[in-house]
Parts: structure tokens; sequence; C-alpha cells
């Protein structure tokens, strides 16, 4: 799977959007980008994943660059319970077991 | 609630000792993975199983480490003759069989070995 680069954190006002990079510039084709978010004494959550086109949920929206070589994740109005390490991994699109391979993360503070 | 279950949420042991882990996935999720994470880095993959069998294992589940998962459903992860190194949060997650179906984590049991 590709490697991931993200800033180690970030900080956003609340109300505010928080907008959280990641680079990932030998992405293959067959590459998904998934989003996932830890919060303090707790399990990663699933956030959004996308292959090539923009993805929006309720949560979040993914910013898929055209050359796939970057994408952003995008909390659109941060509230103090969005603090959390953010984690973007990418992984190929048939990998059989599902695993996915966590890098640090950006550790994003929201503040009041 | 239907999400990932872990017991127990906290085990301190000493050094030396076994100790066991189990994990309740989401009812209809075949896969079931296994993490660790230890303080301030992202969380490592260690195994997985589909349904009942194991098919995967990391270099990082020592000889100590086994997973059983022995009806498809639940699972244990036994260490034994516990070290200082394995003080970390064990974290399970499970997904659908259907590749890039997200996985889905539970709050993890942490360890600390004295």
């Amino acid at each position: 799977d590709a490697k991931t680069t993200q800033p180690p954190s970030m900080d956003c006002a609340e109300g505010r959007a928080a907008n959280l990079p990641c680079n990932h510039s030998t992405i293959s084709g067959n590459e998904y980008v998934y989003w996932y978010r830890q919060i303090h004494s707790q399990g990663p959550q699933y956030i959004i994943h996308g292959l090539k086109n923009n993805e929006t949920n309720e949560m979040a929206s993914l910013i898929i660059t055209e050359d796939r070589k970057s994408s952003t994740l995008i909390l659109p109005h941060a509230t103090l319970r969005d603090t959390a390490v953010y984690y973007c991994i990418v992984r190929v699109v048939n990998n059989a077991g599902n695993m996915l391979t966590f890098g640090g993360g950006t550790r994003l503070m929201v503040k009041p | 609630d239907t999400g990932v279950s872990q017991d127990p949420r906290h085990k301190i042991t000493k050094r030396g000792q076994n100790v066991t882990f189990r994990c309740d996935p989401i009812s209809e999720h075949n896969r079931l993975y296994w993490y660790r994470q230890t303080l301030g880095q992202g969380p490592e993959f260690l195994t997985y199983f589909q349904n009942e069998a194991q098919l995967e294992k990391s270099r990082l589940l020592s000889d100590r480490f086994s997973a059983e998962r022995p009806k498809g459903s639940f699972s244990t992860l036994e260490i034994q003759r516990t070290e200082q190194g394995d003080s970390a949060m064990y974290l399970c997650a499970s997904s659908l069989i259907w590749n890039n179906s997200p996985l889905h984590f539970g709050n993890g049991t942490r360890l600390t070995v004295t």
C-alpha cells in the first residue's frame, strides 16, 4: 500500500471548517483513500473513503485531486468533539484482507 | 449497541502471567481483525480471521501470542508469559467480506504489564 504524509498537528476554531491535507504521491490507480479518526481512549472510527471522485457523507467531505496524489478531508463545521487524531490511509482495491496500515496521523485540536 | 465490543477495557498483570482478551464483532461481519497500539503511535496490524479461519499473521505476532475464532463469531487473543513490552492497547475490528468494506473498531483493551 502507498505511503501517506500528513502534518503532525493542526488547530481549528470551533464552528469553522477543518481542512486536513494528506499527500499520497505514490498512489496507484487501484488504491482507495480512507480516512479514520481516533478520539482519546477510543478505537479508530471510520469517516469516509474514495477512489477518484469527491465524496461526502454526514460526517465529512473528501476532496481528491485530479492526479490523485493528494486529498483533503473537510469537516465543515468543526466542534470540540472533533478533536482527535485523523489518519489518512491508502489501500489497494483488491486487498484480500481489507487490512489497513496506519501512519502517524494529524492531531487536530478544535479550540473554542 | 451493535458495535464491536471488547472485554475487559483494562487489564493490569504481572510480568510472566498469561492474559486473554475477548472481542465480539458486529454480528453480520465475517472478518475480524486484531491490532496493537502503543502510546503515540498508530495501530499496527496483528492478525485477521475470515469466519473461523485465521488467514494472515503479522511478524509482530510472536509465538507467545495466539488468537482464535472457534465458531466464526467472537474471538480471543491470548498472550502467554507477558513482558513489559506487551503493554499496549489491543484493538479489535470487524468488517463485511466485501473488498473495501470499512473496518469498524472496538474501544480496545488496555494492557499494562508491571
